[in-house]
């Protein structure tokens, strides 16, 4: 089976800016969530969906927000971009279960100037 | 308020010899922890999990420990093998069934196994 599929790998934006990150999770898996890593918090969880619905929801703000779609693809887009927001922005597959364990892509970097 | 803890945030240890990587935490809802490895460039892989029910899990090489009266978990990685070098990350879920779908992950330890 081919893992999690996260694209761009990188990519490079200026404050003000929005983007969209685009994931496709392993074949059969209905559940995506998307963390964001940095060197100072660590990973923090975005949020999660489910069957095109969003079941959880981390402490961000609005200018985050994703989807997902009927084959299970997902996207996050960030608005208003700030310097803050540079990080590995990380997408994670899972059949969608109860307490599975989570299959993470490669990630996009994205940096902010 | 961080709620998974890693106070380490680097351990180097010889090859052969046992790796023992910490996490504490503070939730007390938490029922569900796992750890996962990290190498550069890449995404977090899997590594054992535990459920709060446990206090113990083994696969292969590595061990899972829960203490939950100090809320306090450990991986013993044995013997440690140069390849094992990453950076290792604890994460708790909570909830009934781990019902609220998301993972709380500790800041990471980076392991360095000498050869």
């Amino acid at each position: 089976k081919a893992g999690v599929t996260q694209t761009p790998r990188y990519l490079i934006k200026t404050r003000g800016q929005q983007v969209t990150l685009s994931c496709s999770p392993i074949s059969g898996h209905r559940s995506v969530s998307w963390y964001q890593q940095t060197p100072g918090q660590g990973l923090q969880f975005l949020f999660e969906y489910f069957s095109e619905t969003q079941r959880n929801k981390g402490n961000f703000p609005g200018r985050f927000s994703g989807r997902q779609f009927s084959n299970s693809r997902s996207e996050m887009n960030v608005s208003t971009l700030e310097l803050g927001d540079s990080a590995l922005y990380l997408c994670a597959s899972s059949p969608g279960s109860t307490n599975e364990k989570l299959f993470f892509g490669s990630g996009t970097q994205l940096s902010v100037l | 308020d961080q709620q998974v803890k890693q106070n380490s945030p680097s351990l180097s240890v010889q090859e052969g010899r046992i790796s023992i990587l910490n996490c504490d935490y503070t939730n007390s809802m938490f029922d569900y922890f796992l750890w996962y490895k990290k190498y550069p460039a890449e995404g977090p892989t899997f590594l054992i999990s535990i459920s709060s029910i446990k206090d113990k899990n083994e696969d292969g090489r590595f061990t899972v420990f829960l203490n939950k009266s100090a809320k306090h978990l450990s991986l013993h990685i044995v013997p440690s093998q140069p390849g094992d070098s990453a950076v290792y990350f604890c994460a708790a879920s909570e909830g009934s069934g781990g019902s609220n779908y998301k993972l709380t992950f500790g800041k990471g330890t980076l392991l360095t196994v000498n050869p």
